[in-house]
């Protein structure tokens, strides 16, 4: 079984719709984080959580919402969609050492019509 | 503001041949350094870290870091194509988050 997974894979909604992408892990990380991906914007950070009672804003958190249920979990809400929103969306994890390695998610391919 | 700059490319190398990619970072007290591999479409997958100066290396792939000058590159010995992707490099430099740069797109011609 994958260590990182992510549901939906492929999501297509409407504008204004609220959805949410959801994220769960079995490595046992404490950090967890959300990015979303562009052709020719690379990764960009959404937010991050560095454990269950923590939460951050990243480089592009307006529009978004998430929320941490459990050290395994961590969920990406967008409260009301708009078609810039598009974009592929990829869950990462990482221990929290000093190696700090990034481990992601298969990622979510979004469509907002 | 952390940056890390990578050349976004297309490299083009002809199969057998060595791909040099590049990376260079504004924070001089970066600890961690990454090189990722992403395929069309797919998540990024890590190939190698380096913490020290100097060369690092596994199998075809050598990391080389110069933290004077601050800059890291990924040399990819006998490219195939199936090394054909986007790179990137990403910097860690404590407590935060990992900074990724846009990546390099590399394509190994057979």
């Amino acid at each position: 079984d994958a260590d990182v997974t992510q549901t939906p894979r492929n999501r297509i909604t409407k504008t204004g719709k609220r959805i949410m992408l959801e994220c769960s892990q079995t490595k046992g990380h404490d950090r967890m984080y959300w990015y979303r991906q562009d052709p020719g914007l690379g990764l960009r950070l959404i937010y991050y959580s560095f454990d269950v009672k923590d939460i951050n804003k990243g480089e592009i958190s307006d529009g978004y919402s998430v929320s941490r249920q459990a050290q395994a979990k961590f969920s990406l809400s967008l409260e009301s969609a708009i078609p810039n929103q598009t974009a592929l969306y990829f869950c990462a994890t990482s221990e929290g050492t000093a190696q700090e390695t990034q481990y992601f998610g298969p990622g979510t391919r979004l469509l907002v019509l | 503001q952390k940056e890390v700059e990578q050349n976004s490319g297309p490299l083009s190398v002809p199969e057998g041949a060595i791909a040099s990619l590049n990376c260079t970072y504004s924070d001089r007290g970066s600890q961690s350094f990454f090189w990722y591999r992403q395929y069309s479409g797919k998540s990024p997958e890590l190939i190698m870290f380096i913490y020290s100066n100097g060369d690092k290396e596994d199998g075809r792939f050598t990391a080389q870091l110069n933290k004077a000058s601050q800059y890291v590159s990924l040399l990819i010995r006998d490219s195939q194509p199936s090394d054909s992707a986007t790179y990137l490099c990403a910097v860690y430099s404590g407590n935060t988050p990992l900074v990724f740069g846009k990546g390099t797109r590399l394509s190994v011609i057979a």
